[in-house]
Formats: C-alpha cells, sequence, structure tokens
C-alpha cells in the first residue's frame, strides 16, 4: 500500500530533551517536506526537501533540523524542545515538487511540558 | 493580511442543501490552485484541483477567479460525510512552497 508513516504518532516530552520524528515514503517520491499545525494558523512548512541531500528552510523553521540521506526518509529533529513546539506535525510527500498533489502521512501530536 | 484567507465557519448545513465558500489569496503571481479535505485533525487528502476553466467533480465545483483573486468550493447535495474541514491551497511555482489557509469548516446535519 503508498503511504506516508510518522512515528510516533503521539510524543509528551519534557523542555529540552532531544527528539526524533520519522517519517517514511514508499511512492519513491522527490520531494518531501515537514509541516505543524497549529489552530486557526493553518499548516506551516517547517522544511522541505527536493531530492536526497537537498533540503531548505520553510517558514518556521527555528528549532528544528532535517535530514535526507535516503529518498524514503525525513526525518525531524527537535534538538532542545520547548513548549511552543507543542502541536500537531505532518509529514507529506509528492511526486516531483510543491505543485504536485501532497501526499500526508497520519500526523504526530507532540506536547512538550 | 494573511496570504491565503478563508473564513474558519463552521458552516452548519442541512443534508441535501447546497453549500460554498470561498478563499482569498494575495500573490496575484499564484499558479496552482487546490482543495484539501481534513477530517477532524487527520492528515489532509487532496479533493480536487482548481483549474482557470473550473472544473466538477461529481458534487463538487471548484472555479478560480484570477481578476478578484479567489477560488470557490461549491458543494451540491451535501451528505453527513461531507462534514469536515475545507483547506485551500495556493502554489506560485513548483520550486515555491505551498501557502496554507487555516480551513473552513463544514458540518452537515440530519
Amino acid at each position: 500500500e503508498a503511504q506516508v508513516t510518522q512515528n510516533p504518532r503521539y510524543l509528551i516530552t519534557v523542555t529540552g530533551k532531544k527528539l526524533t520524528v520519522t517519517c517514511s515514503q514508499n511512492m519513491n517520491h522527490e520531494y518531501m517536506s515537514w509541516y505543524r499545525q497549529d489552530p486557526g494558523l493553518g499548516l506551516r512548512q517547517i522544511y522541505y526537501s527536493m531530492n536526497v541531500e537537498v533540503t531548505d528552510k520553510g517558514d518556521v523553521p527555528e528549532g528544528y533540523k532535517v535530514s535526507r540521506k535516503e529518498k524514503r526518509n525525513f526525518p525531524l529533529i527537535l534538538e532542545s524542545p520547548s513548549p511552543n513546539q507543542t502541536s500537531l506535525y505532518f509529514c507529506a510527500s509528492s511526486f516531483r515538487d510543491s505543485a504536485d498533489t501532497q501526499y500526508f502521512g497520519p500526523g504526530t501530536r507532540l506536547t512538550v511540558l | 493580511r494573511k496570504e491565503v484567507e478563508q473564513d474558519p465557519g463552521p458552516f452548519n448545513v442541512p443534508e441535501g442543501a447546497t453549500v460554498a465558500f470561498n478563499c482569498t489569496y494575495s500573490n496575484s503571481a499564484s499558479q496552482s490552485f487546490f482543495w484539501y479535505r481534513q477530517d477532524c485533525r487527520k492528515e489532509p487528502k487532496l479533493l480536487m484541483s482548481v483549474y482557470s476553466s473550473g472544473n466538477e467533480d461529481g458534487r463538487f465545483t471548484a472555479q478560480l477567479n484570477r481578476a478578484s483573486q479567489y477560488i470557490s468550493l461549491l458543494i451540491r447535495d451535501s451528505k453527513l460525510s461531507d462534514s469536515a474541514t475545507y483547506l485551500c491551497v495556493v502554489n506560485i511555482g513548483s520550486n515555491y512552497q505551498l501557502i496554507w489557509g487555516a480551513g473552513t469548516k463544514l458540518i452537515i446535519k440530519p
């Protein structure tokens, strides 16, 4: 089944404790991105990647890191999480670029205490 | 002014009715337009792309008005299963980011 998977789905952590949210797609998509969704603000892009080893900042990259060592994986790293990073996070992928249909993972609900 | 604006709703509509909502965008260079559907904090899914000539998919019709910089979504004969949040998405080029509206919540009542 073609899909985007994210893990974990739910995470409660404390300020400053490094964490990684994994994202993997099995559709051989070139474009991958991370979003956060907060009430009333819509989806805001954190980082995106046009292909392996190519990443770029989105609208809200502060406090986040990403890497794209393999085509299928695009992990999101929070080196020192803070409460303002409490949010719903979505990973997405598309065939080639942002103009193509975006396929989303199920989301990761992160709470930073 | 937000780059993509939507009425947050909720729109409470009886089953079987027709409902329409708009989305305005500020960048006149915008090239691609989409409607995504999101159920109760689940992942968004593409509902339909919006073409310059307008397009229809069953009970759903999307239109683009470049002069006034808005896109619209019309749902005819609404079903209970249409209850969701509808996200408007605008793209100014394939090498650029997608700009997402905050969504319009639709509730279909029996």
